[in-house]
């Protein structure tokens, strides 16, 4: 079964500190994964796709990491700000039967001052 | 134009009612989505309308109804709905292609009383 888990499910650290979220997944055979942000009550935004043959991308102070060969991904956050304040989820397409999306439960990111 | 737009953002209705909820994008995407997302957890899809063929997950009951009136409209009509499925519903858009993005649009709260 295709899954996707990511930790910690919450996650309180206070501004202008860094962090990171992990995400590990099942999905195969594997297409790309993205990281979205969610604001409460809002629907996702795209923060950066990685392919297999990608290991680091970034997107201003979010930097996402992918190892295919373990399936695992990394965001990390630099330089926390408020506006961080979000749920990040981990979504894995796969190609052929897993070619729908799998939805990872997210991470809820409180960045206090 | 770069976005998903949905209709109306909140819903009450009770159980007897018949609502809509709409979702336009004029992007050119030729597969639009709809999601529902309990507090929480991830989307949860629903329906797939992509390049005029309609997908359905096999676990939404019959009292959701999906229409696509053209390639830039996707509506949902709801029918004597239960409480449990008091939710955000996300509507999302894709212009083809494995790796390309879904933009989701804010989402419509409903609840059901």
């Amino acid at each position: 079964k295709n899954q996707v888990e990511q930790s910690p499910q919450s996650l309180i650290i206070l501004e202008g500190k860094n962090c990171t979220l992990q995400c590990n997944y099942t999905v195969s055979p594997f297409s790309n994964l993205r990281w979205y942000k969610q604001d409460t009550g809002r629907g996702p935004v795209s923060l950066t796709i990685m392919t297999f043959s990608e290991n680091t991308k970034s997107n201003g102070r979010y930097t996402a990491t992918l190892d295919a060969d373990t399936k695992q991904s990394s965001l990390h956050i630099t330089a926390s700000q408020l506006s961080d304040s979000a749920s990040y989820i981990c979504v894995v397409r796969g190609t052929g039967s897993a070619r729908q999306l799998t939805f990872g439960s997210g991470t809820q990111l409180t960045v206090l001052p | 134009d770069t976005e998903v737009t949905q209709t109306p953002k909140h819903l009450v209705m009770g159980m007897t009612n018949k609502k809509s909820l709409k979702c336009e994008q004029h992007m050119g995407h030729r597969a639009m989505y709809w999601y529902k997302q309990k507090a929480k957890k991830p989307p949860e899809l629903m329906f797939v309308y992509s390049y005029e063929k309609l997908s359905i997950n096999e676990s939404v009951p019959s009292r959701f109804s999906p229409e696509c009136p053209n390639s830039s409209l996707l509506n949902l009509h709801l029918h004597a709905l239960q409480p449990e499925d008091s939710a955000l519903y996300l509507c999302a858009s894709r212009l083809g292609g494995a790796d390309n993005e879904q933009f989701f649009g804010p989402g419509t709260r409903l609840t059901v009383l």
